[in-house]
């Protein structure tokens, strides 16, 4: 069964530091993947996402992922934080012939000045 | 702004009691999903429609159901409401609902059940 794993459900970090947040899925064919955000009250909305061709994506507000296939991971990164960061980030995979997209627990970014 | 609106805002409502949650996706999309978000569960599947109808379900309880419309508009009915059904509930769309498509969402329906 198809499942996504995000360790760390709080990360806290620094303004200006390294962001780092963790996904690992399960799969047995190739994977779409997802990273989506939630500011507070609001809805998700994607930051970025990996379907084929290069591994390294880049997204919105800084952010980038790595799809590694053979660690099957898709960790979030930014180099520098913003207090603007703060939020909840929920990584997602999807496949082909697999209509509904599987989202991880979540993770919640806090930024301390 | 996801273009995806949903209505109403919040409900507070009492147990046993029905209620419908009302989502309008962006235009051109044609794919509607349905996802329940609370503290225990996080965020979880329900159901998605294309284009009218059912395309995949979720872990959506038989006391819940939904619809998609000739407008594309779509309605979730929960009904025998029960104390854990208080959650936030989110209406995403997409263009064609293909695994690989971004999903827009919306702001959300906060329900409360007493």
């Amino acid at each position: 069964a198809q499942s996504v794993t995000q360790l760390g459900s709080h990360v806290s970090v620094s303004e200006g530091a390294l962001v780092l947040l963790r996904c690992n899925y399960s799969s047995s064919v190739p994977p779409y993947l997802f990273w989506y955000v939630q500011y507070p009250n609001q809805g998700l909305q994607l930051l970025l996402k990996y379907t084929t061709g290069a591994t390294l994506v880049k997204g919105i507000n800084g952010f980038e992922a790595e799809f590694k296939k053979s660690e099957t991971s898709f960790h979030l990164t930014k180099p520098s934080a913003h207090m603007s960061d703060a939020a909840e980030y929920f990584c997602a995979v999807g496949y082909t012939g697999f209509q509904k997209l599987v989202f991880g627990t979540g993770t919640r970014l806090l930024v301390s000045p | 702004d996801s273009g995806v609106t949903q209505t109403p805002k919040h409900l507070i409502t009492a147990t046993g009691q029905r209620v419908t949650l009302r989502c309008s996706p962006r235009s051109g999309d044609l794919s509607v999903y349905w996802y329940q978000q609370s503290l225990d569960q996080g965020l979880q599947f329900l159901i998605q429609y294309y284009n009218g109808e059912e395309r995949a379900k979720g872990n959506i309880l038989e006391r819940f159901s939904a619809q998609q419309f000739p407008d594309l508009h779509s309605e979730l009915n929960l009904s025998s409401l029960e104390l854990g059904d208080s959650a936030l509930y989110f209406c995403a769309s997409s263009a064609s609902g293909t695994s690989w498509e971004t999903q827009y969402f919306g702001p959300g329906t906060r329900l409360l059940v007493l």
